[in-house]
């Protein structure tokens, strides 16, 4: 079967735009994951949902970022007035109320 | 402050042989945990996984093996192939039911030699 696709797989943008990232998890999952991974380190939590709610939000490093999963299926992750800091592989990971949580190709995102 | 400590940046194996992975953990409440293999430009791929009740768990050429007094686990591979030259990271988590965030290591690339 399909497993988690990501859009767009790449995004270029410049400092102070906002950008959305897309998550389609695989289907028949309930919960969804967002991680970033920086250079040369492992993925680090963000958000975490439960069907359509935010269960845990605790990684989101600031207010600037913010992300919904309004069907409890399809997420987006959203980054107002974006940082060079904020560049980065945004990975989503799906599971089905398991411990294994399977991950999408990431979108490499470049703040210029 | 790393819960999960991957001290190993980089390993390399000749083909045929035995790679060990290696990792670390400090907290004392992580009850599970996975080993996920990357490539360039993909996204981690699950490779095995071990519940805190065992201390070993086989899926053919992987064996996941953990030391909870030592808070230390292990990846072997064996035979070693060179296909299997990849970064691999070690995770961890605690919770209940899906509300298990997962604590990566920094990763260690193995190279396998042919």
């Amino acid at each position: 079967g399909a497993g988690v696709s990501q859009t767009p797989s790449n995004k270029v943008t410049e400092k102070g735009k906002y950008v959305e990232l897309r998550c389609d998890p695989i289907s028949g999952h309930t919960a969804l994951y967002w991680y970033r991974q920086s250079l040369g380190q492992g993925p680090e939590f963000l958000i975490y949902f439960q069907g359509t709610g935010a269960a845990d939000d605790s990684g989101l490093p600031n207010d600037r970022f913010f992300a919904v999963r309004p069907e409890g299926s399809v997420s987006t992750l959203k980054i107002q007035r974006t940082e060079r800091g904020d560049s980065a592989v945004y990975l989503c990971a799906s599971s089905y109320g398991g411990d294994t949580q399977y991950f999408g190709p990431g979108t490499r995102l470049t703040v210029l | 402050d790393q819960q999960v400590k991957q001290n190993s940046p980089s390993l390399s194996v000749q083909e045929g042989r035995i790679s060990i992975l290696n990792c670390d953990y400090t907290n004392s409440m992580f009850d599970y945990f996975l080993w996920y293999k990357k490539y360039p430009a993909e996204g981690p791929t699950f490779l095995i996984s071990i519940s805190s009740i065992k201390d070993k768990n086989e899926d053919g050429r992987f064996t996941v093996f953990l030391n909870k007094s030592a808070k230390h686990l292990s990846l072997h591979i064996v035979p070693s192939q060179p296909g299997d030259s990849a970064v691999y990271f070690c995770a961890a988590s605690y919770g209940s039911g899906s509300a298990r965030q997962l604590t990566f290591g920094s990763g260690t690339q193995l190279t396998v030699l042919p």
